[in-house]
C-alpha cells in the first residue's frame, strides 16, 4: 500500500520568511496530493491540492509542486504570518476507484512575530 | 452543499465503559465515509472506511468497531474502552478529490 513520509516534523520561521514542507510517496499510481492545515483543537482543512497532470499550483501565498518521477511533492508558504502557525499534513491517493487518503505524519509550523 | 455533523464534541469516559460516536452527512448520497483517530500531537490514523450501507473495512485491529446502518450515517463503537483509546476522533466523507472532515470528538478515557 501507499506510504507517505513528511519532513520536517517541526519548522520554526520568522514572520515574513518562507517555509517549505516536503513529502515523498511510494505508490506510483497515486495521482492526487492534497495538503491540510490543522489549527490547535480543530479539524484538518484542505488548503491546496494538486493532481498528477500538473507540476505546480499556486494560491496566493501558498504553492505546491509535484515531481512524479521522484515521487515527491512540496508545500511552499511565502511571506509567512503568525496565523500560518499550525500543523500541516500532506496526503496521497489514487483518484480513480475508491479513494483512500494516506497522510504524512505532519509538520508543526511555528511563525514567530 | 454537503455538510458533515459529528457528535459529541468532547467526551470523558471511564475505562471499561462503552462508546458510541455518530457522524452524519447531508447533501450527498452514497458517500464514502471514514473514521480517523489522532493521538495527542500525532498524525491521522485511518480506523475504518465504508463505501455503502453495511459495508465496513477495518484498517487496524483494535478495540473499536464501526457500523453504517443508513446511507449517510456512520457510527464508531466500543464495548469496553481502554486508556489507549483516548484521542481526537474525526469522521470524514470523501468524493473523487479530497476529504471533508467533521469537527471531531475529543475522547478522554480515565
Amino acid at each position: 500500500g501507499e506510504n507517505v513520509e513528511q519532513h520536517p516534523s517541526t519548522l520554526s520561521v520568522q514572520e515574513g520568511d518562507s517555509a517549505v514542507i516536503k513529502c515523498t510517496y511510494s505508490d506510483s499510481a497515486s495521482n492526487y496530493f492534497p495538503w491540510y492545515k490543522q489549527e490547535l483543537g480543530k479539524r484538518p482543512q484542505l488548503i491546496i491540492d494538486i493532481r498528477s497532470n500538473v507540476g505546480e499550483k499556486k494560491d496566493q501565498r501558498i504553492a505546491v509542486t509535484l515531481n512524479k518521477t521522484a515521487k515527491h511533492f512540496s508545500l511552499h508558504i511565502t511571506e509567512t504570518q503568525p496565523e500560518d502557525s499550525a500543523v500541516y499534513f500532506c496526503a496521497a491517493s489514487r483518484s480513480t476507484g475508491f479513494q483512500k487518503l494516506v497522510f504524512g505524519t505532519g509538520t508543526r509550523l511555528l511563525v514567530s512575530p | 452543499s454537503q455538510t458533515i455533523h459529528q457528535w459529541p464534541a468532547t467526551l470523558v469516559q471511564p475505562v471499561g465503559s462503552p462508546l458510541s460516536l455518530e457522524c452524519t452527512v447531508e447533501g450527498t448520497s452514497n458517500p464514502n465515509l471514514y473514521w480517523y483517530r489522532q493521538a495527542a500531537g500525532r498524525g491521522l490514523q485511518l480506523l475504518f472506511y465504508s463505501v455503502g450501507i453495511g459495508q465496513i473495512s477495518s484498517e487496524v485491529p483494535q478495540n473499536l468497531s464501526a457500523s453504517r446502518p443508513q446511507d449517510r450515517q456512520f457510527i464508531l463503537s466500543s464495548k469496553k474502552l481502554l486508556l489507549s483509546d483516548s484521542g481526537f476522533y474525526l469522521c470524514a466523507w470523501g468524493a473523487h478529490y479530497g476529504y471533508t472532515f467533521g469537527s471531531g470528538t475529543r475522547l478522554t478515557v480515565v
